[in-house]
């Protein structure tokens, strides 16, 4: 069972629109980590967040920021102002507890494009 | 500070041949994982290798191996190739100072397999 879900598979904006990217998450643990990650055309994995199941406190850094509710079990992460160079594709991912191989489970990810 | 170093960055082999890719972990980490990046399969958990050991390994079959050395850099050996080997293959590592469920993995700019 898909444990991440990004239902977005691809989404196009004009630079300086705002985007969101949604993640929703399944786990039965009460402890648990979740991560936003970016893969540009490179193809490296570039760490953009960690969020632990107790911090609920929702977090900006410059143009992004997450909104992480339990409730829904989402963590969703939004560009404010996009640029050009945030177009790549967008992982989000969960490490829980119980899964002693402490193993990122990766959603199947984001493909943002913002075009000039 | 260095980050994760992967080697080589393309590597092409016929089917029935053996790969072998090669990481280096940030300095001071001694956690490395493997995962596999294949076509419209997203990103799957392969291994994790901590202080010289196989901790844990994903639903993949035996002719996937590895071994982690002193260092702490790590070899993942492909045998058989398949044709469905080709993939995107990232390496990462982690602190493991307190417990390795709480530390981000920090990902290298991965080596593209090509089996032809």
């Amino acid at each position: 069972a898909q444990k991440v879900t990004q239902a977005q598979t691809e989404i196009s904006v004009v630079e300086k629109e705002d985007v969101t990217l949604d993640c929703v998450y399944e786990t039965r643990d009460t402890t648990y980590y979740l991560f936003w990650y970016k893969q540009p055309p490179s193809g490296e994995l570039v760490f953009l967040i960690r969020r632990n199941s107790f911090d609920e406190q929702n977090e900006i850094s410059g143009r992004y920021s997450w909104n992480f509710q339990k409730s829904t079990s989402s963590f969703n992460f939004t560009i404010t102002a996009s640029q050009v160079v945030d177009s790549a594709v967008y992982f989000c991912a969960l490490i829980e507890l119980s899964n002693s191989g402490y193993a990122l489970n990766f959603g199947k990810g984001t493909s943002l494009l913002v075009t000039p | 500070e260095a980050g994760v170093t992967q080697s080589p960055t393309h590597l092409i082999k016929t089917r029935g041949q053996q790969a072998t890719l090669r990481c280096s972990p940030i300095s001071g980490h001694t956690s490395v994982y493997w995962y596999q990046q294949a076509l419209g399969l997203g990103l799957q958990f392969l291994l994790w290798y901590d202080e010289g050991e196989e901790r844990n390994r994903g639903n993949f079959p035996p002719r996937f191996s590895g071994r982690q050395f002193p260092n702490y850099s790590s070899e993942l050996n492909v045998n058989a190739l398949e044709l469905e080997d080709s993939a995107l293959y990232l390496c990462a590592s982690s602190l493991s100072e307190r417990d390795v469920f709480q530390e981000t993995q920090y990902f290298g700019p991965g080596t593209r397999l090509l089996v032809l």
